[in-house]
């Protein structure tokens, strides 16, 4: 089954202790990206990759990082997480071109305190 | 000023209305069109996708997209409670993939009464 599969589903976690949420595609897809969703803002992306190293930053990428050394995985890493990054956290991905359709994972809710 | 507006609703309508969902948009520059369904603790998964402006059906649903004005538009005929759910209108610009960049509205969360 293709999916986009992230973990953990839910994080609570104190402010300042590092963090990793992981997410994985199984549809071979070039480009991933990370978004988080807050109430009356939509979704908003942190960053995206266009390919294994290949990173840029999306609209709200201050407080996070990303690495892409498989085509597979994408990690979001919060080094020093604050409360301002409480959130719904999705991964996505798609193939390139550009009538392709984005894939998201199930979500991610983290609470930092 | 947001790129994209969407009214947040909530909106609540009988099973079997009409209903109707929009977006305006500020940037010209958008040419594929999207409308995205989410479910409460789901990701969001790919309702509709036109490219420019027009329309385009899909069984009980329409998108319709007028560049002219910025304004898009989803309608859903004999809604059903099982389509409740929240729904996030989404743009690009030409020569991106749909992962590389996506600019969402905030979403209007749709309820369907029996």
């Amino acid at each position: 089954e293709a999916q986009v599969t992230q973990n953990p589903r839910y994080l609570i976690t104190v402010t300042g202790k590092k963090l990793t949420v992981t997410c994985s595609q199984n549809m071979n897809h070039e480009y991933m990206s990370w978004y988080r969703q807050d109430p009356g803002l939509g979704l908003r992306q942190i960053y995206y990759s266009m390919n294994v190293e290949v990173t840029d930053k999306g609209d709200v990428p201050e407080g996070y990082k990303v690495s892409r050394k498989e085509k597979r995985n994408f990690p979001l890493i919060l080094e020093s997480p604050s409360p301002n990054q409480t959130s719904l956290y999705f991964c996505a991905s798609s193939s390139a071109g550009v009538n392709t359709e984005a894939f998201f994972g199930q979500g991610t809710r983290l609470t930092v305190v | 000023q947001k790129e994209v507006e969407q009214d947040p609703g909530p909106l609540s309508v009988p099973e079997g209305a009409i209903v109707s969902l929009n977006c305006t948009y500020s940037n010209s520059a958008f040419q594929y069109f999207m409308w995205y369904r989410q479910y409460s603790r789901k990701g969001p998964e790919l309702l509709m996708y036109t490219y420019s402006s027009g329309n385009k059906e899909d069984g009980r649903f329409t998108a319709q997209v007028d560049k002219s004005s910025k304004y898009i538009s989803l309608f859903i005929r004999d809604s059903q409670p099982s389509d409740s759910a929240t729904y996030l209108c989404a743009m690009r610009f030409p020569h991106s993939g749909s992962a590389r960049q996506l600019t969402f509205g905030s979403g209007t969360q749709l309820t369907v009464l029996p």
